[in-house]
């Protein structure tokens, strides 16, 4: 059964630093999402992103946040210049058409920011 | 603006027994609904959904919902449960965006222990 993968399952970064974390999305997806979760909290909504651009972004999703689709097959966050509070874990999801409404998740990357 | 709210941070059942985990949410139009279950080191994954008719709705590994609008909940049950099925449960709302696409609004989880 298609996944979606994440990649790093954990990283660790310095305050100040650039961090990107990777998704591919199951292949025939059209529609992919940023989630975080702060340990404790709940799931998020960051982003959303169709055809090449932000579709919606919540007030959490700052300058400090990018998301990308280099090629036809990831989906990446990235975070200029990482904060304490950027400390997550960070879930991408895809879903395939609108009319099924149901997104997908990968298994998270925990970002870890000292 | 919409929320969802899981009452029970944490429940301990017998292997066995029944199971029903509480949601309710708050929603101004007709909901979508979710329950995802995230297993230690595992992502999300999708139970089951509600998105109109049958409001009683069967999903995976012998898990259902019943969504009652009256209540505004959407309660998740299983008759017999597994030590298997220990893990953190997720209700989720579906928020119509201006895109006419939905964002997961999530509750804050039903940690799930099951004795033996």
């Amino acid at each position: 059964e298609p996944e979606v993968t994440q990649t790093p399952s954990h990283q660790v970064t310095q305050m100040g630093q650039e961090v990107i974390l990777r998704c591919v999305p199951i292949s025939n997806h059209l529609y992919f999402y940023w989630y975080r979760q702060i340990l404790g909290q709940k799931v998020e909504f960051l982003v959303s992103f169709y055809n090449n651009e932000i579709s919606e972004k919540s007030e959490i999703f700052d300058d400090q946040f990018s998301v990308e689709r280099p090629d036809g097959s990831n989906f990446t966050l990235k975070i200029r210049s990482t904060k304490l509070e950027d400390s997550a874990m960070y879930f991408c999801a895809s879903m395939g058409q609108v009319s099924t409404d149901t997104q997908y998740f990968g298994p998270g990357t925990r970002l870890t920011v000292l | 603006a919409q929320s969802v709210t899981q009452p029970d941070i944490h429940i301990t059942v017998s292997e066995g027994a029944s199971l029903e985990l509480r949601c309710n949410y708050s929603y101004g139009a007709t909901p979508y609904l979710f329950w995802y279950v995230q297993s230690p080191g595992q992502g999300l994954q999708l139970l089951l959904k509600y998105f109109s008719g049958d409001t009683l709705v069967q999903g995976i590994k012998g898990f259902e919902a019943e969504f009652k609008r009256s209540q505004s909940s959407f309660n998740l049950r299983k008759p017999s449960v597994h030590w298997s099925d220990a893990a953190e449960y997720f209700c989720a709302v579906g928020a119509l965006m201006d895109t006419g696409r939905r964002a997961l609004t999530f509750g804050s989880g039903t940690r799930l222990q099951v004795q033996p």
